[in-house]
């Protein structure tokens, strides 16, 4: 089983629709939670970090449940510039991230 | 922000050869440094971690003689892929870990592709 799993989609979906991505991981003693966007043939970006708490950044929520060992992020009235690659991120002990296979979004005008 | 500079972004070598990817923090020490592979339609994953002065950790898998990872100063930390294979070609990139909760800072990342 991968450490952190995420369905790969592909989403397409149509401009000004609301988005939302999974993602399980499996060691419970992941301390760290991220979401990243990587565009084709980049680097991945930031997207934000994901707390028990939830936690919001414009159209973008991020919630992690520690219990059930689930990330999610909602993206509402999508964008073009949303279409990239999404990829949930957990971080063990010793700092080093586990990256899930990410979920490829398109958005359609 | 933190800024980590990696070289070259692109190369095409000759299978046999060795290539060498720097990444270098620009504004601040990282002690620690993540080198990643993604081939396409791919996930990154982990190939090694280098801590400055000491020597790096492999992930299962990975081979420590045919991929050589310096980190010899808390800025710069390289990875050389040595006697290349078609099968290396592949993105390579770094990372090193930011602070709080600001995640990690990525380089640029390396396309190289082995002819």
């Amino acid at each position: 089983r991968k450490e952190v799993e995420q369905d790969p989609g592909p989403f397409n979906v149509p401009e000004g629709a609301t988005v939302a991505f999974n993602c399980t991981y499996s060691n419970s003693a992941s301390q760290s939670f991220f979401w990243y966007r990587q565009d084709c043939r980049k680097e991945p970006k930031l997207l934000m970090s994901v707390y028990s708490s939830g936690n919001e950044d414009g159209r973008f929520t991020a919630q992690l449940n520690r219990a059930s060992q689930y990330i999610s992020l909602l993206i509402r009235d999508s964008k073009l510039s949303d279409s990239a690659t999404y990829l949930c991120v957990v971080t063990r002990g010793n700092n080093d991230m586990r990256f899930g296979a990410g979920t490829r979004l398109t958005v359609k005008p | 922000g933190a800024v980590v500079s990696q070289h070259p972004s692109r190369v095409i070598c000759k299978s046999g050869t060795s290539v060498k990817i720097e990444c270098r923090s620009l504004d601040f020490q990282a002690t620690t440094m993540f080198w990643y592979r993604q081939f396409p339609k791919q996930s990154l994953m982990l190939m090694a971690t280098s801590n400055e002065g000491s020597k790096a950790t492999y992930e299962q898998g990975v081979e420590k003689d045919k991929f050589l990872i310096n980190h010899a100063s808390l800025t710069l930390s390289t990875l050389t892929v040595t006697s290349a294979h078609p099968e290396d070609s592949s993105f390579y990139i770094c990372s090193a870990p930011g602070t709080g909760n600001y995640g990690y800072t990525f380089g640029s990342g390396t396309r190289l592709t082995v002819v």
